[in-house]
């Protein structure tokens, strides 16, 4: 029953390939957020996007590419991605204040 | 880099207890605190917000002291479905930025 919706909620790709994670809130939130997820281990934010901008890069690989067409849609786009980036990967949004709302995320592996 | 640090866990406890998690942050000027709970290959979810006057839900008590940058969970006659991750997450004074501390692992027993 989560407002925040992911897909797909599962994801196996190779090194070649390219895909895309997507992620959709009708809540009116104006920001939006990529967590990356290893296990055992805490969220980790990779992008957060503010009114529709890239306000946070935190220093990931250009193999991972965001998007935000508009202000209830973000995307993650995919290439040439290694094993080790396999992870459950979070989509959140909040409001400008107040808690994350995180989706049930997408869970990727990478052979 | 600011950060959030958890007690290390695991905590083992039998139904019915109280058992209590705390957590500090370094980053003096933090607007905002929380506590998540996330269980085994699920996102997290909200628990709490964290208030300066202290705040209860429940059989969930959560305060802040904001002199010693320390915030706490305490869980009364703890249940089964208590056991999960609970992740205590601070919400620094620029941009939208949730920082995560490490999270502590609960297990109640039977």
């Amino acid at each position: 029953d989560t407002e925040v919706t992911q897909t797909p909620k599962h994801l196996v790709m190779g090194m070649t390939n390219k895909k895309s994670l997507k992620c959709e809130q009708h809540m009116g939130h104006r920001a939006m957020y990529w967590y990356k997820q290893k296990a055992k281990k805490p969220p980790e934010l990779m992008f957060v996007y503010s009114y529709e901008k890239l306000s946070i890069n935190e220093s990931v690989p250009s193999r991972f590419s965001p998007e935000c067409p508009n202000s209830s849609l973000l995307n993650l786009h995919l290439h040439a991605l290694q094993p080790e980036d396999s992870a459950l990967y979070l989509c959140a949004s909040s409001q400008t204040q107040g808690q994350l709302f995180f989706g049930e995320g997408s869970r990727l592996t990478v052979l | 880099r600011k950060e959030v640090e958890q007690d290390p866990g695991p905590f083992n406890v039998p139904e019915g207890a109280t058992v209590a998690f705390n957590c500090t942050y370094s980053n003096s000027a933090s607007q905002s605190f929380f506590w998540y709970r996330q269980d085994c290959r699920k996102e997290p979810k909200l628990l709490m917000s964290v208030y300066s006057s202290g705040n209860e839900d429940g059989r969930f008590t959560a305060q802040l002291n904001r002199a010693s940058q320390y915030i706490s969970l305490l869980i009364r006659d703890s249940k089964l479905s208590d056991s999960a991750t609970y992740l205590c997450v601070e919400k620094g004074n620029y941009g939208q930025n949730f920082v995560f501390g490490p999270g502590t692992r609960l297990s109640v027993l039977p």
